[in-house]
């Protein structure tokens, strides 16, 4: 149980278009979901707390008019990266608690984006 | 956020018990320990988690610190799927959840 799936797993997108990205938890429901960002070789990067049904929180130095995020319903946070360019390319991951299981984040398989 | 130190990289035998340590000084009281593992091109894994008692599961043992400075994962018996980078994360407790992520500990498995 307790899985999270993203989608799309890679994506490749010119440099100027907007590029959307779902998490979605399979097994539970889940109130607040994350999103971070991880570079190669480097460690994962916290960008934002989503909570369904109001606005996500930013961590400093993350852009919420370059990252929007929208969890509509309590099974799927949406990511979308706006204006991509190069910069933006990286392995992007979502993760979901569930409440009725305590401490654990159940993480997705990540979203490869490749701006060119 | 307390931060963790973690060596960058440890190596192990096949089928020999690991040791994977995590430096905590700053930890407070509702701090939880979390560890997740994470292969390449996935995304990290759960492994294990506690507040103050030494936990085990099918996968691993935490042994915590009596003063929870720190703390090590135990992998029992290390085997090929178990190379991975090794991250050990404070969670605060009514803070809203948040794992930040250190460096962690890249693990090499040598048969």
């Amino acid at each position: 149980g307790a899985v999270v799936s993203q989608h799309p797993s890679w994506v490749i997108c010119k440099s100027g278009t907007s590029v959307k990205i779902e998490c979605r938890s399979l097994d539970f429901q889940a109130t607040t979901m994350f999103w971070y960002r991880q570079f190669p070789k480097q460690s994962l990067m916290l960008m934002a707390t989503s909570n369904e049904g109001s606005k996500a929180t930013y961590e400093q130095g993350v852009e919420k008019d370059k990252f929007l995020i929208n969890h509509a319903s309590l099974t799927l946070s949406t990511l979308t990266v706006t204006s991509a360019h190069p910069e933006d390319s990286s392995f992007y991951i979502c993760s979901a608690r569930d409440e009725g299981r305590g401490e654990t984040q159940y993480f997705g398989p990540g979203t490869r984006l490749l701006v060119l | 956020d307390a931060k963790t130190t973690q060596p960058n990289s440890m190596e192990s035998n096949e089928e020999e018990p690991v040791h994977l340590p995590c430096n905590h000084s700053t930890i407070s009281g509702t701090d939880y320990i979390h560890w997740y593992r994470q292969l390449p091109s996935q995304g990290p894994e759960y492994v294990i988690h506690g507040l103050t008692s030494n936990v085990n599961n099918r996968m691993a043992s935490l042994a915590i610190a009596e003063d929870r400075k720190s703390s090590t994962l135990i992998l029992h018996r290390a085997t090929l799927r178990d190379a991975a980078v090794y991250y050990c994360i404070l969670r605060a407790l009514n803070t809203g959840n948040q794992f930040y992520f250190g460096t962690g500990t890249s693990l090499t498995v040598i048969p």
